[in-house]
C-alpha cells in the first residue's frame, strides 16, 4: 500500500467551476498534510498546509482534512486557466519523512 | 529570506560519466531532501540529510549518493551515468525537527540533467 494515493486524472473543469482534488494516506498517526502545485517543467510550490481536522481556507483554495477517514482534499473555487497544473498531496509520517502522491493533473478549460 | 538554490540548473553529460549537484537550503533549515522526477512520474525520493547525517533513504542504487556539510548545504553525486538517469533533480529543505508538526518542505528550482 502506498503512503499517499491520488487519482492521477486528468481532471478537466470549465473556467469558474470548482475543482476538487482528493488524496488518501496510509499512516493513521500522520499529523501534517500539504498541497503543492507544479507547473510543467517547474518545481513544486507550496499552496497550503493543514494539521487539524476540518477546513482551512486561503483565498480561492480550501483544504479539508478528515483524519478518521485518512482523507485530505483541496477545493479550488472559481477555477482559472492559470490553475492548470499538477497538484501534489504530501504527508509527513511518523518517521518524520515526507511522502508525496503521484499528483493529479488539472486542466481548466476557458 | 532567500529560497532554496540549486546549481547548476542544466547539465548535459554522457553515459559513464559522473555528476555532482549542489543544493543550498533556506537559512536555518537543517534538513535537505533530494528527489528525482522523470516525465510522467511522480517525485521519487532519493534521500534526506539532517545535521550532516543521512536520515532517510529511498530505493535507488548505490550509484546515487549524497552528503551534507556543516552549513547544511548538500551535494548529490551520481556515478556511472545511465541514459535513464536523465531527469529533473529537485532538492527541498525544511527545518527537520522531530515530530514534523509545523514543518514544511520548500523546493529549489531543480537541476535538469540530460544523459546522452
Amino acid at each position: 500500500q502506498k503512503e499517499v494515493e491520488q487519482n492521477s486524472g486528468p481532471l478537466s473543469v470549465p473556467e469558474g467551476a470548482i475543482a476538487s482534488l482528493n488524496c488518501t494516506y496510509s499512516d493513521r498517526v500522520s499529523q501534517s498534510f500539504f498541497w503543492y502545485r507544479q507547473y510543467s517543467g517547474k518545481s513544486p510550490e507550496l499552496i497550503m498546509s493543514i494539521y487539524s481536522n476540518g477546513d482551512k481556507e486561503d483565498g480561492r483554495f480550501t483544504a479539508q482534512l478528515n483524519k478518521a477517514s485518512q482523507y485530505v482534499s483541496l477545493l479550488i473555487r472559481d477555477s482559472q486557466p492559470s490553475d492548470s497544473a499538477t497538484y501534489l498531496c504530501a504527508v509527513i509520517n511518523t518517521g518524520n519523512q515526507f511522502y508525496f502522491g503521484t499528483g493529479t493533473s488539472l486542466t481548466v478549460i476557458p | 529570506k532567500a529560497g532554496v538554490t540549486q546549481t547548476p540548473r542544466y547539465l548535459i553529460k554522457t553515459r559513464g560519466q559522473q555528476v555532482t549537484l549542489s543544493c543550498s537550503p533556506i537559512s536555518g533549515h537543517r534538513s535537505v531532501s533530494w528527489y528525482q522526477q522523470t516525465p510522467g512520474q511522480g517525485l521519487q525520493f532519493l534521500f534526506e540529510y539532517f545535521s550532516e547525517t543521512q536520515r532517510n533513504k529511498g530505493n535507488f542504487p548505490g550509484r546515487f549518493s549524497g552528503r551534507q556539510f556543516s552549513n547544511s548545504r548538500s551535494e548529490m553525486n551520481v556515478s556511472t551515468l545511465e541514459l535513464g538517469d536523465s531527469a529533473l533533480y529537485l532538492c527541498a529543505s525544511s527545518l527537520g525537527g522531530l515530530a514534523g508538526a509545523g514543518d514544511t518542505q520548500y523546493f529549489g528550482p531543480g537541476t535538469r540533467l540530460t544523459v546522452l
